[in-house]
């Protein structure tokens, strides 16, 4: 079964400060991994995605395949970080979506 | 910029009466979901449309849930009866069929309180 686990619901940082928020996930083929993030009082909007090795607003996500894991970072938090984010996964095609529990970034000025 | 449009934005009604969603995917796009998202949690599948079709409705509580589209562009949620347990934010997203889970587009949402 697909599962995807954030072991974190909340992550304070200072602003300037690196960020890591933390996905593992459970599923025995190839997986596809993506990240959301949803500000607040706004629709859930895809950040980034594994495939596409992409920097977006500063944040990166490597696939570490021998780990299951799938970490977001970025080296430097921005008050407007603050935000909730949620690890998904989806196995091939048009496959749904399976998505984690969501962290919640608080950004601290 | 295109948007998934859902109606209506909350949702407040009582223990065992019938209450029903409204979405309006992207013009297009073929793949229709609906989620559901209890509060502290992620979305979690309700049902997957291709066109008219349902996909997967394996997590559907059928018993008390229901899914429709018809003509393969909007598409309504029904609950009936309504349970205290049902309190949740309910997503809907579309997809066309060339960009899968890359390119999901979600609408707001439409919050449900049951009491």
């Amino acid at each position: 079964a697909q599962r995807v686990t954030q072991p974190e619901k909340l992550l304070s940082v200072f602003k300037g400060a690196p960020v890591e928020l933390k996905c593992n996930y459970s599923y025995s083929g190839s997986p596809e991994l993506f990240w959301y993030v949803q500000y607040s009082r706004q629709r859930l909007q895809l950040l980034l995605r594994h495939i596409s090795r992409e920097s977006i607003k500063g944040f990166t996500a490597d696939l570490n395949k021998g780990e299951t894991s799938f970490h977001l970072k970025k080296p430097f938090a921005q008050e407007e970080d603050s935000a909730m984010y949620y690890c998904a996964l989806s196995s091939f095609g048009n496959t749904p979506l399976v998505f984690g529990k969501g962290t919640r970034l608080s950004v601290i000025a | 910029e295109a948007e998934v449009a859902q109606s209506p934005r909350y949702k407040i009604t009582e223990k065992s009466q019938a209450v029903a969603f409204w979405c309006d995917p992207i013009s297009g796009h073929a793949t229709l979901y609906w989620y559901r998202q209890i509060l502290g949690q992620g979305p979690e599948l309700l049902v997957q449309f291709q066109d008219e079709s349902v996909v997967d409705d394996s997590q559907l509580p059928k018993d008390r849930f229901s899914a429709e589209r018809l003509k393969g562009v909007d598409s309504t949620l029904k609950i009936q009866p309504a349970e205290l347990g049902d309190s949740a934010m309910y997503l809907c997203a579309s997809s066309s069929n060339q960009q899968g889970p890359y390119g999901y587009t979600f609408g707001s949402g439409t919050r449900l309180t049951v009491v």
